[in-house]
């Protein structure tokens, strides 16, 4: 399986940008690089996904190394409502094609006032 | 619009009891998904439908449980003999079609087996 290392936990204030970092070494040409969050008391949220390229939307950027061993999820500017563990997921290698997530331990991020 | 609901939000159940926890799909979603979190943990997938066809269940912990999506929308995770291991919060996911990692979960019901 591509296996995906993070930090255990970050810390972040308000109204300042957040990079969370991931490394999926073993990554293959053709896994796409999956973000969801969850917040306290919640499911999971879809964040954002990629391939090559850095790729934006409302809710996040999310920054791919040349060499594809490591990404960052960039937040532009936290608010306290971006408090939640992060998630950064590969597809399982040769594994099934319907979509099946696999979550590790993710990176608890605290969002200080 | 409706997103994933799942009932009920909260469950107790004594040892041996049997539980059954349901999942109202976001209409029209082809793909479902069951997964179940342990306190502090990331969630761990269980089973899959497309449709109303269980493709995986690989991820179903013991032959007591039992997951079912007859009509292709709503579908129910069964838990029989519940023992105190079966503790845990229980996520559905649906997406609009098949192979999509984009998924869309509900709030989970959080089970208490005492």
């Amino acid at each position: 399986d591509a296996k995906t290392t993070q930090p255990n936990s970050m810390e972040s204030n308000e109204e300042e940008p957040v990079h969370l970092p991931c490394n999926h070494s073993t990554i293959s040409g053709t896994d796409y690089i999956h973000w969801y969050r969850q917040l306290p008391s919640q499911g999971p949220e879809y964040v954002i996904h990629g391939l090559t390229s850095n790729v934006n939307n409302r809710m996040a950027s999310l920054a791919i190394a040349e060499d594809r061993k490591s990404s960052t999820l960039i937040l532009h500017r936290a608010t306290l409502r971006d408090a939640a563990v992060y998630y950064c997921i590969l597809p399982l290698a040769g594994g099934t094609s319907y979509g099946k997530l696999t979550f590790g331990q993710g990176t608890i991020l605290t969002v200080h006032p | 619009g409706a997103g994933v609901s799942q009932s009920p939000r909260y469950k107790v159940a004594k040892r041996g009891q049997d539980v059954a926890l349901r999942c109202d799909p976001i209409s029209g979603h082809v793909s479902l998904f069951w997964y179940q979190q342990a306190l502090g943990q990331g969630p761990e997938f269980l089973t899959y439908f497309q449709n109303e066809a269980q493709l995986d269940k690989s991820g179903l912990p013991s032959d007591r449980f039992f997951a079912e999506r007859p009509e292709g929308s709503v579908s129910t995770l069964k838990i029989q003999r519940t023992q105190q291991e079966d503790s845990a919060v229980y996520l559905c996911a649906s997406s609009p079609q098949r192979g999509s990692y984009e998924q869309y979960f509900g709030p989970g019901t959080r089970l208490t087996v005492t």
